[in-house]
Parts: structure tokens; sequence; C-alpha cells
């Protein structure tokens, strides 16, 4: 069974520092996804990274995923109360892009104005 | 991309009673996931439903506690059966995009009484 370890499970910040969300695992995964959620909805796809040492940003997002492709973090730069919400990293197993995917435990961001 | 329209959006249930979760999705595909979720946590998947075969049930779930139809390429149910209060939880169903992306329903909010 593989298993994604994120941390930290709750973060509670102000408007305009900076947050690190990391996810690790012992498996190799094909791909890594990250994902966000907000309350009565389904989570949203932020990014996928499928490159061991692949880096991608999405405004004030910056994903990274590990040299081994066995981890990866998601940063925030001056985080917004817009932020606010669950995130959540998922991997897929294998050396196939489509099939079950493995989520970490979620990360609740509130980012306080 | 995928819309998914799943239904009902929240139910109170009496305990011993079944609900069926509805999942309608705007394009055929071949495998829809049923993840549980308790608020503020991560995603659990219940079983993947592929169209014409018996659905394929991770560890710790059987099917005459979540019974799963897929009569077709857009369509599923997922039953929760003799429901306790342990079952209130939120059910969401998912299908594979392009590029490996997940879509999500919104999700079904349930509460077992």
């Amino acid at each position: 069974t593989q298993l994604l370890e994120q941390s930290p499970q709750f973060l509670s910040i102000q408007e305009g520092e900076n947050l690190t969300v990391y996810c690790n695992s012992s498996s190799v995964f094909s791909s890594l996804q990250w994902y966000r959620q907000e309350p009565g909805e389904g989570p949203v796809l932020l990014v996928t990274v499928v490159t061991g040492g692949e880096v991608k940003k999405l405004k004030r997002l910056t994903f990274q995923f590990g040299d081994a492709r066995k981890d990866s973090s998601l940063h925030i730069t001056a985080a917004q109360p817009g932020d606010t919400g669950l995130y959540l990293c998922a991997g897929r197993a294998g050396g196939t892009s489509y099939g079950k995917l493995t989520f970490g435990q979620g990360t609740i961001l509130t980012v306080h104005p | 991309s995928a819309v998914i329209s799943q239904k009902p959006s929240r139910d109170i249930c009496q305990r011993g009673t079944s609900l069926t979760i509805q999942c309608q999705v705007d394009s055929q595909v071949t495998m829809m996931f049923w993840y549980r979720q308790q608020p503020g946590q991560s995603l659990t998947l219940i079983a993947t439903a592929n169209q014409g075969s018996e659905a394929t049930y991770e560890s710790g779930f059987v099917i005459d506690k979540f019974p799963i139809s897929r009569p077709n390429l857009t369509f599923s149910t997922l039953t929760v059966s003799n429901m306790s209060p342990e079952d209130s939880s939120i059910y969401l169903c998912s299908v594979d995009g392009q590029g490996a992306r997940a879509f999500f329903g919104q999700g079904t909010r349930l509460t077992v009484v």
C-alpha cells in the first residue's frame, strides 16, 4: 500500500506570510498532483508534476517534485485570505497515468486578513 | 474537462436505512471512482466502478455495505446500506480526464441520526 504523508495538517497564518506544505512517501509515484478544495465542493486540480526535480509555478504558488519522485512541496508566497482551503496532494502509482489516486491527509490552510 | 453532477448534495437519514447516491458525467468514461471524506480530512477510495463488470473494492469496504451500479459509461450509483452514525461523511464520485487529471462531483454530505 502506497502512503503519502502530508504536513502540516493545519496552518493558520496572517495575510502576506509565506508557507510550505510537504508531501512525502517511501514509494515512487509516476505523477503527483495538488488539489484545493473548498467547503461544499469537490477537490479542484491545481497542478500535476511528472518529472523528478520538476518545478512548476502558478502565480504565487510554486510546486516541486522530488528528484526521486517520492516527495513534493507546495509553497505559497504572500498568502491571501482567498488561499484559505483544504490542500491535498495525490499520487498515481506505477507506470500508468490513469487509475487509483492515493491522497495525503490534507492541509487545512486559514489565512487571516 | 468533465462535468459531474452528483445528487443528492446532502441528506439526513435514519440509522438502519439505505441511501443511493447518483453520479452523472457529461462524457463517456471507462472508470468511475467513489470516495469517502470526513469533513476537513482527506479522501479514501471506496471502489472503482467499471461499466459491464463488478466494481473493485478497496480494503475495508465491501459490496454488501456499498453496492455500486454502473449501467452505462456516463452514470453510476453508490448505495450506503444499513446506515449507522459512523457512515456520516461526504461521499464523492470522480472520473479521470485528459492528462490524468481527476474531476470530482460536488459531493454528498450524509448525516446518519
